[in-house]
């Protein structure tokens, strides 16, 4: 049972436009939400984060937005840059505990 | 600062041996993780240790055991390896407990194939 849904397993996007990354998530008591970047042969570096009270959090180059109704969270990246290829995975988890991840979205920058 | 440090980065073991990888957290970081990413399943959790009492445990038999020591460190161990045990390990430390909202920073994981 896949309680955290990354359903693009990749996405190519041209360097200066924005990319988007979609999660879903079923379980409705996550409050709170992360995503993370990986590059190969390193492990997974923590980008952003969204608690469950707020629907949308910004840190330079990167917002994340969060539709609790929809349970639908995304990871906006504008402009993308080269730097931005990795496979980004979404998280959640529940009071702090036990994160879950997604399968990750591998993002292609093309120049 | 040093950043987590796992060792070894890569081991290649056979069905039915055991390992034991070990982790070295960030200084001062008292709380400890371990996850298994495979391309089918993403990356999995699989315990979180703090202050060498285990916190939290995923859904894993219970082949797949840790520890965690006073300094911090510590390790997992995988008895009777299966084909399917073939994945990237990845340790993270935090300076808290509750990973979900204390930020986790990862070591670049030990590659273990079974043969």
């Amino acid at each position: 049972d896949q309680q955290v849904k990354q359903n693009s397993p990749s996405l190519s996007v041209q360097e200066g436009r924005i990319s988007i990354l979609n999660c879903d998530y079923t379980n409705s008591m996550f409050d709170y939400f992360l995503w993370y970047k990986k590059y190969p042969a390193e492990g997974p570096t923590f980008l952003i984060s969204i608690s469950s009270i707020k629907d949308k959090n910004e840190d330079g180059r990167f917002t994340v937005f969060l539709n609790k109704s929809a349970k639908h969270l995304s990871l906006h990246i504008v402009p993308s840059q080269p730097g931005d290829s990795a496979v980004y995975f979404c998280a959640a988890s529940v009071g702090g505990d036990k994160i879950i991840f997604g399968k990750g979205t591998r993002l292609h920058i093309l120049p | 600062k040093a950043g987590v440090t796992q060792t070894p980065r890569y081991l290649i073991k056979t069905r039915g041996q055991q390992v034991t990888l070990s982790c070295s957290p960030i200084s001062g970081h008292r709380s400890v993780s371990w996850y298994q990413q495979t391309p089918g399943q993403g990356l999995q959790f699989l315990f979180e240790y703090f202050s060498e009492t285990q916190r939290n445990k995923g859904n894993f038999p219970g082949r797949f055991s840790g520890r965690q020591f006073s300094n911090s460190r510590s390790e997992m161990n995988v008895s009777t390896l299966e084909l399917g045990d073939s994945a990237l390990y990845l340790c993270a430390s935090s300076f808290t407990v509750g990973q979900g909202t204390d930020t986790q920073y990862f070591g670049p994981g030990t590659r273990l194939t079974v043969l």
